[in-house]
């Protein structure tokens, strides 16, 4: 079954707006990271968030990460259209050694 | 600096045939993984190296299935007999340790008839 599990599955905005994808995992982790996936392209590494931190900004891009709820935000602001992607969270499950399990996404469109 | 270089981009086969998919992580990084992406599973790990040894395959799907790292700068994935349902976009990912952010090649896309 999926660790992290991102919400909404798909976001329409207009350029300039704010977008916000929240993401949800299952287990206790040890960071939390958010990768973007343009279309036909590898997934590219936004951020990344220890269970002891509860805020990082990295640009535009504002990461929250609540570990007694077990989720995360990630905001991009004053979006643009080249924001438009695909977004994952990806959790290291715990497991003593560090691979990620990687939620299904939300993909983004920015419109013009 | 080179990022991870996949190959080939695209591979079209009649099932049953073998499939080799190859990996050259980024210089220096002593993890790499290998992973399978569809529309109705999403993006699963097949199976982790560190330095050069397979840490974790409990993703690897079947005995078709097999990986290797002969060496710190490559990696194959093999799939014999391939049949149409591993028809997939598959992933190479290193990184500088094990729970280092993750650099993707652009992928394989795969398509068994």
């Amino acid at each position: 079954s999926q660790q992290g599990e991102e919400d909404p599955q798909a976001l329409s905005i207009q350029e300039g707006e704010n977008a916000t994808m929240n993401c949800s995992y299952k287990t206790s982790i040890n960071n939390l990271q958010w990768y973007r996936q343009n279309s036909g392209r590898g997934l590219v590494h936004l951020i990344l968030i220890r269970s002891n931190e509860r805020e990082k900004h990295s640009g535009r891009l504002r990461v929250t990460l609540d570990t007694s709820k077990k989720s995360s935000s990630l905001l991009i602001t004053a979006s643009r259209a080249a924001d438009t992607a695909s977004y994952f969270c990806a959790t290291d499950a715990g497991k003593g050694y560090s691979t990620l399990t990687f939620g299904k996404g939300t993909m983004l469109l920015v419109s013009p | 600096d080179a990022g991870v270089i996949q190959s080939p981009r695209h591979e079209v086969t009649e099932m049953g045939q073998e499939v080799t998919l190859r990996c050259k992580p980024i210089s220096g990084h002593n993890s790499l993984f290998w992973y399978r992406q569809t529309m109705m599973r999403g993006l699963e790990l097949l199976i982790y190296f560190n330095n050069n040894v397979p840490i974790d395959d409990s993703g690897m799907p079947e005995d078709r299935f097999s990986a290797k790292m002969p060496n710190a700068s490559f990696s194959t994935l093999k799939i014999q007999p391939s049949e149409p349902r591993d028809s997939a976009v598959y992933f190479c990912a290193s990184s500088l340790y094990g729970d280092q952010p993750q650099h993707f090649g652009d992928g394989t896309r795969l398509s068994i008839l």
